[in-house]
């Protein structure tokens, strides 16, 4: 099944513990991006790639990391995390440069940091 | 300038009716159009899109609406049912620049009421 698999989809966390929400795809896909959802202000894009080793900050990558060393896999590293950063974490993926960037998503990683 | 806003934030509607969702943008190089439905607890999906060289596209009861020249394009929900209550989101993205990277409306929660 083509699918986009976040881990964990719940976490509780403190301040400053550094934690990684992995992603993973099985579609082949090029791009790959996180989003944070939050109550009235949508979805937020944290950082995209376009394919391996490319990576570009979204709206708001303050206090996030990010790598892709292989095309299935691209983590999301909250370093020192902060209860600012207590949201619902959503990777996508799709397949680049069509103009028609139809997301897969992930069933989301609820992050609570207290 | 590479906003897309969403308005209602959240509509109510009876069965049967009719659900309208409106966005707006500025970004004149933006050329594809998606919307994107998420019910409670799942990632988005996208649901239909459009691209600017047609005004209007059907699929099932879903209907965007498209007018190039006040930038604007709108979702309406036909014979709103129960199961379609869920959040949609717009979305714009250009085939030049960071192409592909889907800018996304903050959302619209629907209710559709029995």
């Amino acid at each position: 099944e083509a699918q986009v698999t976040q881990n964990p989809r719940y976490l509780i966390t403190v301040t400053g513990k550094k934690l990684t929400v992995t992603c993973s795809q099985n579609m082949n896909h090029e791009y790959m991006s996180w989003y944070r959802q939050d109550p009235g202000l949508g979805l937020r894009q944290i950082y995209y790639s376009m394919n391996v080793e490319v990576t570009d900050k979204g709206d708001v990558p303050e206090g996030y990391k990010v790598s892709r060393k292989e095309k299935r896999n691209f983590p999301l590293i909250l370093e020192s995390p902060s209860p600012n950063q207590t949201s619902l974490y959503f990777c996508a993926s799709s397949f680049w440069g069509s103009g028609a960037n139809v997301l897969t998503f992930g069933a989301g990683s609820r992050l609570t940091v207290l | 300038q590479q906003q897309v806003k969403q308005s209602p934030q959240s509509l109510i509607v009876q069965k049967g009716g009719i659900s309208i969702i409106n966005c707006a943008y500025e970004n004149t190089a933006f050329d594809y159009f998606p919307w994107y439905q998420q019910f409670p607890g799942k990632g988005p999906a996208l649901l239909i899109a459009i691209r600017p060289d047609v005004s209007e596209k059907k699929e099932g009861r879903f209907t965007i609406s498209f007018n190039k020249s006040a930038k604007q394009f709108s979702l309406h929900i036909m014979d709103s049912q129960p199961g379609d209550s869920a959040t949609y989101f717009c979305a714009a993205s250009s085939s030049g620049g960071s192409q592909g990277n889907l800018i996304f409306g903050k959302g619209t929660k629907l209710s559709v009421k029995p």
